[in-house]
């Protein structure tokens, strides 16, 4: 069975500092692996993907992501974090055979301080 | 940039009461979705919809909840019976094609209180 772990509930980090957000995942088969953040009262917003090919993925807003699949990890990075990014990120992964189904990660709060 | 539109945003209900939750996919996607959040808990998949039935569905997804598509533009999640613990976020989301090459886009969530 497919699962997704973001171990850390909050990343409190200063602004302009480096963020990383973790991610670990459990798949049979390639994984399909995405990041997805949520503002207050919005919907999940797309950031990036990994489907295949290059191990670093460049996504919206300056996030970046690296598949290292010897670690099962998707770690979401930000070289410079700003106060606006402060929000909900979840990571997911598609389920194996199922074209529409998501498993996400219980999400990782971000607090960016000025 | 096209968005996936809910209504209602907040609805409160008495338990035992209908409940239909309305959704304007992004008009060129053919794929569609709910998934749901109760507080403080992850994002849960229920339902994928494509070419007027049900793909895929989870155990969540019972004899009390249903979709539909009854026009070109609408995509509905009804809830025949609300109990107490369907008291949740439920966001719609759409896609052109299958996940994969293809992203969902989900709204902006109905959030429904089951009193």
């Amino acid at each position: 069975a497919q699962s997704v772990a973001q171990p850390e509930d909050q990343v409190n980090v200063a602004e302009g500092n480096p963020l990383t957000v973790k991610c670990t995942y459990s798949v049979s088969g390639n994984p399909y692996l995405f990041w997805y953040v949520q503002y207050p009262n919005r919907g999940l917003q797309f950031l990036l993907k990994y489907i295949t090919g290059d191990n670093l993925v460049k996504g919206s807003y300056g996030f970046e992501a690296e598949f290292n699949k010897s670690q099962t990890s998707f770690h979401l990075k930000k070289p410079s974090a700003l106060v606006s990014d402060s929000a909900l990120y979840f990571c997911a992964v598609r389920v194996t055979d199922s074209w529409g189904k998501f498993q996400f990660g219980a999400g990782t709060q971000v607090v960016v301080t000025p | 940039e096209p968005e996936v539109t809910q209504t209602p945003s907040h609805q409160v209900t008495q338990m035992g009461q209908e409940v239909i939750l309305r959704c304007v996919p992004i008009s060129n996607h053919l794929y569609f979705y709910w998934y749901r959040q109760i507080l403080g808990q992850k994002v849960e998949f229920l339902v994928s919809f494509y070419n007027n039935e049900i793909s895929e569905k989870s155990e969540i997804f019972d004899d009390q909840f249903s979709v539909e598509r009854p026009d070109g533009s609408n995509f509905t999640l009804k809830i025949r019976s609300t109990k107490l613990e369907d008291s949740a976020m439920y966001f719609c989301a759409s896609s052109e094609g299958r996940i994969g090459a293809n992203v969902l886009t989900f709204g902006a969530g109905s959030r429904l209180t089951v009193l």
